[in-house]
């Protein structure tokens, strides 16, 4: 158990719908960050808070956004989805901000578009 | 935009053999760090390299950063059922800032016992 929870670990939606997917950081972390998995694109870096603030961006979609609350969880909204957008969906946390830290992962959320 | 190919894409392999992963790069990293993810589960970082040439052990795991930092590998020696997994690589731009990792497709690993 790596300490990060994700909900929900599955959702199944329509197209043009709107999801959020949660995240609860390991107790301490200040750093989260959220991770696309694909088959074919692999695990591609969406964006990562730290303490409240957006501290990099990544390849993520203008449909996309997130945030991360004063209690340090964070949610990943998507919206307009599309049949492309059906992944598995990582959070991670770390206690610090650099790109070197050991990221703790959650189990992910299967996100699939129908 | 800084890629990471890993290569063998599959290996599927005896339990006691030995066998050797890629990760492969026209960039230079900061730092280079290799996890271990199993079905249904997030990855788990099994170890960071940071200097040129380092070598780092784990067990039965030897991880080795390319002088140059542009190329890793992962050698596995008599390996187990409990090995099977993918096996990501992921880098640290060299940039300063932070940019995420990169990572690698990974390799799927599967030990047959």
């Amino acid at each position: 158990d790596s300490g990060v929870t994700q909900t929900p670990k599955h959702l199944i939606t329509a197209t043009g719908q709107r999801v959020t997917l949660r995240c609860s950081p390991r107790s301490g972390d200040l750093s989260v960050y959220w991770y696309q998995q694909s088959l074919d694109q692999g695990l591609q870096f969406l964006i990562q808070y730290y303490n409240g603030e957006e501290r990099a961006k990544g390849n993520i979609l203008e449909r996309f956004s997130a945030q991360q609350f004063p209690d340090l969880h964070s949610e990943l909204n998507l919206s307009s989805l599309e049949l492309g957008d059906s992944a598995l969906y990582f959070c991670a946390s770390s206690d610090g901000d650099r790109d070197n830290e050991k990221l703790f992962f959650g189990s992910g959320t299967q996100l699939s578009v129908l | 935009t800084q890629l990471l190919e890993q290569s063998p894409q599959f290996l599927s392999i005896q339990e006691g053999e030995n066998l050797t992963v890629y990760c492969n790069s026209s960039s230079v990293f900061s730092s280079l760090q290799w996890y271990r993810q199993e079905p249904g589960e997030g990855p788990v970082l099994l170890v960071t390299v940071v200097t040129g040439g380092e070598v780092k052990k784990l067990k039965r795991l030897t991880f080795q950063f390319g002088d140059a930092r542009k190329d890793s590998s992962l050698h596995i020696t008599a390996a187990q059922p409990g090995d099977t997994g993918l096996y990501l690589c992921a880098g640290e731009g060299t940039g300063g800032g932070a940019d995420g990792l990169t990572f690698g497709k990974g390799t799927h690993l599967i030990i047959q016992p």
